[in-house]
């Protein structure tokens, strides 16, 4: 299993362009997240899945929209590029709650290092 | 607002020493712990969880204790290697909230030869 891919791996972008963050997990998980991490700081949910055609909303959604087709793919869209967005975008997936230790955690995708410029 | 923090930004420990890394949370309602470890440039990597009826669990070299009467969440890793040097994050989950998890803003463990 490659786990939680992520593309591209770093990508600048001038204020007012858009862009798609790509996902994809070969886990077979229903849940997925995107998070971001700005310097020195913890991880902030933007958007979650807990299925295919099921998104909503973590705590910073503003600027960003998602969609899930697939299982497997949880693409991000960045619509209108703002200097704020600058960070490192990581998505994540995980198994349903099963109240199984060691088997709800969440698995990271390497990240994507976004500069808006 | 409900969060979770961590006590120290940074942590230096000697190679062969034990590392305690401690974390703080709000949340009266939160039922599941975990600890992630993020080395530089990757992603966060699991390392243990602990469930809200557990006060302790241990892993290969770690251990998790959960204080609940204070909200205090703590990871202890045995013999620290320089493999070690990381930013550790704790990150709760409400329940019934979605597997959603808040993080912590880590801490660097710095290990020294």
């Amino acid at each position: 299993n490659a786990g939680v891919t992520q593309t591209p791996k770093f990508r600048i972008l001038k204020i007012g362009q858009s862009m798609t963050l790509q996902c994809t997990q070969d886990m077979n998980h229903n849940y997925m997240y995107w998070y971001r991490q700005d310097p020195g700081m913890g991880l902030k949910l933007i958007y979650y899945s807990v299925g295919a055609g099921i998104t909503d909303k973590g705590e910073v959604p503003n600027g960003y929209n998602v969609s899930r087709s697939t299982t497997e793919d949880f693409p991000l869209r960045l619509e209108l590029a703002a200097p704020s967005q600058t960070s490192v975008y990581f998505c994540a997936s995980s198994f349903e709650t099963s109240g199984v230790l060691g088997t709800d955690t969440q698995y990271f995708g390497p990240g994507t290092r976004l500069t808006v410029l | 607002g409900e969060s979770v923090g961590l006590h120290l930004p940074t942590l230096s420990v000697q190679e062969g020493d034990n590392s305690i890394i401690n974390c703080a949370y709000s949340n009266s309602a939160s039922d599941y712990f975990i600890w992630y470890k993020q080395e530089s440039g990757k992603g966060p990597q699991f390392i243990i969880d602990i469930r809200s009826n557990m006060d302790k669990r241990q892993g290969q070299r770690v251990t998790v204790l959960l204080n609940k009467t204070v909200k205090h969440l703590s990871l202890q890793i045995a013999a620290t290697q320089p493999g070690d040097s990381a930013v550790y994050f704790c990150a709760e989950n409400i329940e019934g909230g979605g597997n959603k998890l808040t993080f912590g803003t880590g801490t660097q463990l710095k290990v020294e030869l």
